[in-house]
């Protein structure tokens, strides 16, 4: 399987500011995914970002929030914006497809 | 959306000791996936169903592709310390890409 790295791995921020969150892969891949994690839950897809085209977001969630780039097959953001609080997740990048997904390590971030 | 239910929710059992755990839906799924996440981490794919009935093993571990398509079971045999974690099961539908999620299963192990 690819090897996902993400930055930063984690970060305290304070509420009103953004993050912008990287994830990179060794090897191209057509299908990228934005997950959020809150503490002590499941998953829960934020949108699927494809190389050329807009993402496509999932329910309660929307681009001016998640501002999402894909400029290329090995590499993606994800911008949280204008923070608060409720904010505090794990943000995790996948690849993979109907198949199987593999997951990066995670981006703990604390909103204060 | 379309929810997962997984159960149960937490065990704590001996080192040694079996451990099962299952997710069930209303609706079919075409694909099952066990996930294994350890604290701080991302989860790691453990086993992957691709058809009703299938019987996978890797290693300690076993999975079933429910005959309904509609649920899928993890065994863990002769539990370890490290298998101490949270435990995912996700699945796909139809066409769709998208992995949906159970709520995970938390697993404690006594050495």
């Amino acid at each position: 399987s690819a090897v996902i790295s993400q930055k930063p791995s984690r970060d305290i921020c304070q509420r009103g500011t953004s993050l912008t969150i990287q994830c990179q892969v060794d090897s191209q891949v057509t299908m990228m995914f934005w997950y959020r994690q809150q503490p002590g839950q499941s998953l829960t897809l934020i949108a699927t970002a494809n190389q050329g085209s807009e993402a496509t977001y999932e329910s309660g969630f929307v681009i001016d929030k998640f501002p999402i780039s894909r400029p290329n097959l090995t590499f993606s953001t994800l911008t949280v914006s204008n923070m608060s609080p409720e904010d505090s997740s794990i943000y995790l990048c996948s690849l993979g497809g109907r198949e199987t997904q593999y997951f990066g390590p995670g981006t703990r971030l604390l909103v204060l | 959306g379309q929810q997962l239910n997984q159960s149960p929710q937490s065990m704590f059992i001996q080192e040694g000791e079996d451990v099962s755990m299952n997710c069930t839906s209303s609706s079919i799924f075409n694909t099952w996936l066990w996930y294994k996440q350890d604290p701080g981490e991302g989860p790691v794919l453990l086993i992957a169903l691709y058809k009703a009935g299938e019987l996978t093993s890797n290693g300690r571990l076993t999975a079933q592709f429910g005959i309904t398509r509609k649920d899928s079971f993890l065994n863990i045999s002769a539990s370890i310390p490290s298998d101490v974690g949270i435990y995912f099961c996700a699945g796909t539908q139809g066409g769709s890409e998208k992995l949906v999620f159970g709520k995970g299963m938390k697993l404690t192990v006594n050495p």
